[in-house]
């Protein structure tokens, strides 16, 4: 079956805008999970939610925000870019969040803010 | 709170000896643990875990860990390097009833012929 997949696999923006990246879990993964991995701070959690709903919030500042909808899909968005927010951003999928279940990840967006 | 510390961010070994991988944990409830490994330009994928039962577990690739819970550790092995194993790896740490996963900083893995 199709593994998780994120669209788009590369963006580059520019300083002050906005960014929306795209998540599609594995078909039956009701629970979707958000990481930043940048050199310096390494991978670092952004958010998890299932059917719908945030479970669990990184430490990240406002601007950055997310949503799942009802067919699990999941979605990021990054508001005021700042140049640090360059980083791959990682989606992860499971069957549930009880935690002993493998979260399987896509291949990452890779954001460039320039 | 739960943490993981991965001691040497980068390990040297030629082909064919022995891989050791550190990873220490805390955590205030029983732990989950994970090996993950990252090739360039890709995301993670699971090696193995433990989370309850057997200490020792075998995952894919011929790696496997031990879960001590006396030394706080969960140490991966492999008995005898390939090229291909050259990657990062990182150990990582959830509970029950979160699929928040907490990272160490990773170990790249160099492989010498």
């Amino acid at each position: 079956k199709a593994g998780v997949t994120q669209t788009p696999r590369y963006l580059i923006k520019t300083r002050g805008q906005q960014v929306t990246l795209s998540c599609s879990p594995i078909s039956g993964h009701r629970s979707v999970s958000w990481y930043q991995q940048t050199p310096g701070q390494g991978l670092q959690f952004l958010f998890e939610y299932f059917s719908e709903t945030q479970r669990n919030k990184g430490n990240f500042p406002g601007r950055f925000s997310g949503r799942q909808f009802s067919n699990s899909r999941s979605e990021m968005n990054v508001s005021t870019l700042e140049l640090g927010d360059s980083a791959l951003y990682l989606c992860a999928s499971s069957w549930d969040f009880q935690g002993n279940t493998e979260a399987f990840f896509g291949q990452g967006t890779r954001l460039t803010v320039v | 709170a739960q943490s993981v510390t991965q001691l040497g961010s980068h390990v040297s070994v030629s082909e064919g000896a022995l891989v050791l991988l550190r990873c220490n944990y805390s955590s205030s409830v029983p732990p989950y643990l994970f090996w993950y490994v990252q090739y360039p330009n890709q995301g993670l994928q699971l090696l193995l875990k433990y989370t309850t039962g057997a200490t020792l577990v075998k995952g894919i690739n011929g790696f496997e860990a031990e879960f001590k819970k006396s030394e706080t550790s969960f140490h991966l092995t492999k008995p005898s390097a390939h090229m291909s194993d050259a990657a990062e790896y990182f150990c990582a740490v959830t509970a029950y009833n979160t699929d928040k996963l907490i990272f160490g900083t990773g170990t790249r893995l160099q492989v010498f012929p």
